[in-house]
């Protein structure tokens, strides 16, 4: 059975800091997987999704991700935080077959000036 | 390319009443999702539409909760009777086909339950 675990409910950094939202996942094949965010009041939207054609994934709005899976981790990476970053992250995981994905419980990105 | 409509964007009932939601997915998408989003949580999926065809609807409360997708195009979610806990926000998405295509979602509906 897939699952998905997101470490740490909350994140707080400062404005110009890297940020690191962690995301580990459970797969007995090779998974698709995706980060979403979600702004206050709005749906979900795609940040950036691994389908094994590149273990390092370039999504919007300059954040990144890679594909370990040795550590069975897809965490998001951006190298510098602004403000308008923070948001709700959820990472999820889809089994290739393409009949169900799995959201993790979310990350809240908080961004200090 | 208009989005994922949904309606309406808040409702309030009293527990027993019942309220019903609507999507409309983007045009040519074949798949739509229901997930139920509880304050604090990741989306959960309630059921899952192929065309006219339910997929998965294995987390569906189908004692209380019932969802139709008429013509393959909008669909509308019920819950009947409701209960405090199904205070959530209610999302509905779509995909070109499958769930390893992008999922795009619309704003979702707010309800609360007195």
């Amino acid at each position: 059975a897939q699952s998905v675990t997101q470490l740490g409910s909350h994140v707080s950094v400062s404005e110009g800091a890297l940020v690191l939202l962690r995301c580990n996942y459970s797969s007995s094949v090779p998974p698709y997987l995706f980060w979403y965010v979600q702004y206050p009041n709005q749906g979900l939207q795609l940040l950036l999704k691994y389908t094994s054609a590149a273990t390092l994934v370039k999504g919007i709005n300059g954040f990144e991700a890679e594909f370990k899976k040795s550590e069975t981790s897809f965490h998001l990476t951006k190298p510098s935080a602004h403000m308008s970053d923070a948001a709700e992250y959820f990472c999820a995981v889809s089994d290739t077959g393409g009949f169900k994905t799995i959201f993790g419980a979310g990350t809240r990105l908080f961004v200090k000036a | 390319e208009a989005g994922v409509a949904q309606s309406p964007r808040y409702k309030i009932i009293e527990k027993r009443q019942s309220v019903a939601f609507w999507c409309n997915p983007i045009s040519g998408h074949a798949t739509l999702y229901w997930y139920q989003q509880i304050l604090g949580q990741g989306p959960k999926l309630l059921i899952q539409f192929q065309n006219n065809g339910v997929v998965d609807d294995s987390q569906l409360p189908k004692d209380r909760f019932s969802a139709e997708r008429l013509k393959g195009v909008d669909s509308t979610l019920k819950i009947q009777p409701a209960k405090l806990e199904d205070s959530a926000v209610y999302l509905c998405a779509s995909s070109l086909w499958k769930t390893t295509d992008t999922q795009y979602f619309g704003p979702g509906t707010r309800l609360t339950v007195l």
